[in-house]
């Protein structure tokens, strides 16, 4: 099955220092890549997405890149302001085959020091 | 997306008893997701409920302990049988997007479970 890595398991920051979050993965099938960002005591909130026909997704202040040859992926978040501290996870899926599961990483605890 | 409601929020509850977790979604979906979350963990898919058939476990994961029903495409029931404190962590359910996005996931409010 799908095996996720994700580095660093934790991360601080400057305000206003970008922060870039990486995983990787094993399974060469998945074509699908979420970001969550979960806030103590909240459920996971999806923050951003890419599909593997593209390589590079923005929105605002984050972005996602993905190597598929690779088989890696990386949020960059930038302008960091206190608000984006917080658990951050990448998962990888969307296999109809495998019913569109999502296998998530570790987790990333991003500190944003005023 | 969808609105996704759970019950209970949170409950404390004693080993050796079962407790049945409600996830209630305010559309039709095809798919339901129940994962654990212990704590300060990742999140674990326990098993995928599809309507009119069986639930699909993961690895590690067995309907004798984690009994799923889905009577409809609006609703689902996770149990946890004969709870020890291992079982202390956050339930939660997820629901596919809508047409065009249904790999993407969206996750209801989470269910904390403490066993004593």
């Amino acid at each position: 099955g799908e095996n996720v890595e994700q580095h660093p398991s934790t991360l601080s920051v400057q305000e206003g220092d970008s922060a870039v979050i990486k995983c990787t993965y094993s399974d060469s099938a998945s074509n699908y890549f979420p970001w969550y960002k979960q806030e103590l005591g909240k459920r996971p909130q999806l923050i951003i997405d890419i599909r593997s026909n593209v390589g590079e997704k923005k929105d605002q202040r984050i972005a996602v890149t993905l190597n598929k040859t690779a088989k890696h992926f990386s949020l960059h978040i930038t302008e960091t302001q206190p608000e984006d501290s917080a658990v951050y996870f990448c998962a990888a899926g969307g296999v109809k085959a495998a019913g569109n599961k999502l296998t998530f990483g570790g987790g990333t605890r991003v500190l944003v020091k005023p | 997306s969808a609105v996704i409601s759970q019950k209970p929020s949170r409950d404390i509850c004693q080993r050796g008893t079962s407790l049945t977790i409600q996830c209630q979604v305010d559309s039709q979906v095809t798919m339901m997701f129940w994962y654990r979350q212990q704590p300060g963990q990742s999140l674990t898919l326990i098993a995928t409920a599809n309507q009119g058939s069986e639930a699909t476990y993961e690895s590690g994961f067995v309907i004798d302990k984690f009994p799923i029903s889905r009577p409809n495409l609006t609703f689902s029931t996770l149990t946890v049988s004969n709870m020890s404190p291992e079982d202390s962590s956050i339930y939660l359910c997820s629901v596919p997007g809508t047409s065009g996005a249904t790999d993407t996931q969206y996750f209801g409010p989470g269910t904390r479970l403490t066993v004593l």
